[in-house]
């Protein structure tokens, strides 16, 4: 079984851009959360989707945006770039999501604003 | 929000040496996870505790979920160049709350 794929793997963008990255989870998976990684601050929840929708979300600004698709896949929107939005996102899946499954997490998308 | 303080922040030991790493939060946690992460790649779970007080293994590993729900600790025995990675743990405090992370632990293992 494949596991979880993100494209791109790695991204350069100017302040100011906006850019979409997609997440395709396991087969049969239909929850998908991303999560923000960097240095200073860790790992951090963004948000979390099942069957399409937007089920739970972090603290994040607006700027910040997603959607899961009727075939599971996912994708986050950064509009506006900042310098700080610099960070590895993550994508995990899992079959229905919460606390008593094991969220299969993909390599990430590094994405490096300048 | 909830935060998890994660202890130590790197390590450096000798191959063959155990290793305890630890998590403690303010708040009470019904499930705690343990994860890697290998350089380039996605955390992988490597341990889940759902019950107070449990312990478990995976092989070298053995984690515990605390007694108080608020603390969780892995302890990695006879270590091998291949643990070296940055190891999370993770809280879950109800079904309706993401996913929380502590900061990492960076395991170095010297051949």
């Amino acid at each position: 079984k494949a596991g979880v794929t993100q494209t791109p793997r790695y991204l350069i963008k100017t302040r100011g851009q906006q850019v979409t990255l997609s997440c395709s989870p396991i087969s049969g998976h239909r929850s998908v959360s991303w999560y923000q990684q960097t240095p200073g601050q860790g790992l951090q929840f963004l948000f979390e989707y099942f069957s399409e929708t937007q089920r739970n979300k972090g603290n994040f600004p607006g700027r910040f945006s997603g959607r899961q698709f009727s075939n599971s896949r996912s994708e986050m929107n950064v509009s506006t770039l900042e310098l700080g939005d610099s960070a590895l996102y993550l994508c995990a899946s899992s079959l229905q999501g919460g606390p008593q499954e094991t969220q299969y997490f993909g390599p990430g998308t590094r994405l490096l604003v300048l | 929000g909830q935060q998890l303080n994660q202890s130590p922040q790197s390590m450096f030991i000798q191959e063959g040496e155990d290793v305890s790493m630890n998590c403690t939060s303010s708040s009470i946690f019904n499930t705690w996870l343990w994860y890697k992460q290998d350089p380039g790649e996605g955390p992988v779970l490597l341990i889940a505790l759902y019950k107070a007080g449990e312990l478990t293994s995976n092989g070298r590993l053995t984690a515990q979920f605390g007694i108080t729900r608020k603390d969780s600790f892995l302890n990695i025995s006879a270590s091998i160049p291949s643990d070296v990675g940055i190891y999370f743990c993770a809280g879950w405090a109800s079904g309706n709350t993401p996913l929380v992370f502590g900061k990492g632990t960076r395991l170095s293992v010297i051949a």
